[in-house]
């Protein structure tokens, strides 16, 4: 399995709260991704990264705000959470766009 | 408008039937990700096509991509209660950017 881990697993906070998920990878991996996992909406991407320092904005970008400052982590913050983030959110890695996505177990976020 | 469609959205098959999955494109594909999610854990890969008319199996699941590289099928054959879950088609449109996800199809395996 590879070495992907999310924290934390889950969490409840209030409107209007910063939050902040930790993706932390073992293997190295060029690419990494923030995806949220809605009933009827399925997995949507909210950023991404291609490299330290490197990140780009994903379908469902609005409301959130990533850092990659070393190899192994990659961070997501909602800046000020609220009801329509309630969600999973899951981090995956891959070697290049092209090589297959290594997902972690999710967070669970739940804003009230 | 949704570029990939799942069908069906949900489905339930006695233990033994067999079962097809579709992933269709609205746009030619790059490549083409099969992915299955136990309920309430992460995502795990099981196959992944390139080439028009590509076909892989792995033990009773076989995925195929059709000519025009628009639409894949997920068969299972035999099923077994190990087979239930959420099973997701990722769509690689360009070989350069992130996958875009189908929303998904949830097996049920009864005895």
């Amino acid at each position: 399995d590879a070495g992907i881990t999310q924290s934390p697993r889950h969490k409840v906070t209030e409107t209007g709260t910063p939050v902040t998920l930790r993706c932390h990878q073992t293997e190295n991996h060029r690419y990494m991704y923030w995806y949220r996992q809605d009933p009827g909406h399925g997995l949507r991407l909210i950023h991404y990264s291609y490299g330290v320092k490197d990140t780009d904005k994903g379908e469902v970008s609005d409301g959130y705000s990533v850092s990659r400052s070393k190899t192994e982590d990659f961070l997501l913050t909602l800046e000020s959470a609220t009801s329509s983030q309630t969600s999973v959110y899951f981090c995956a890695i891959s070697e290049s766009h092209i090589r297959e996505l290594f997902f972690g177990e999710g967070s669970r976020l739940t804003v009230l | 408008s949704q570029e990939l469609e799942q069908s069906p959205q949900s489905l339930i098959v006695q233990e033994g039937k067999n079962l097809t999955i579709n992933c269709t494109s609205s746009k030619t594909l790059y490549g083409l990700y099969w992915y299955k999610q136990k309920y309430g854990e992460g995502l795990i890969f099981l196959m992944m096509l390139q080439k028009g008319g590509e076909e892989k199996s792995h033990e009773k699941i076989t995925a195929k991509l059709d000519e025009k590289k628009q639409q894949s099928s997920l068969h299972i054959t035999a099923s077994q209660p190990s087979h239930a879950g959420i099973y997701l088609c990722g769509a690689d449109y360009s070989g350069n950017t992130p996958l875009v996800f189908g929303k998904g199809t949830r097996l049920s395996v009864i005895a």
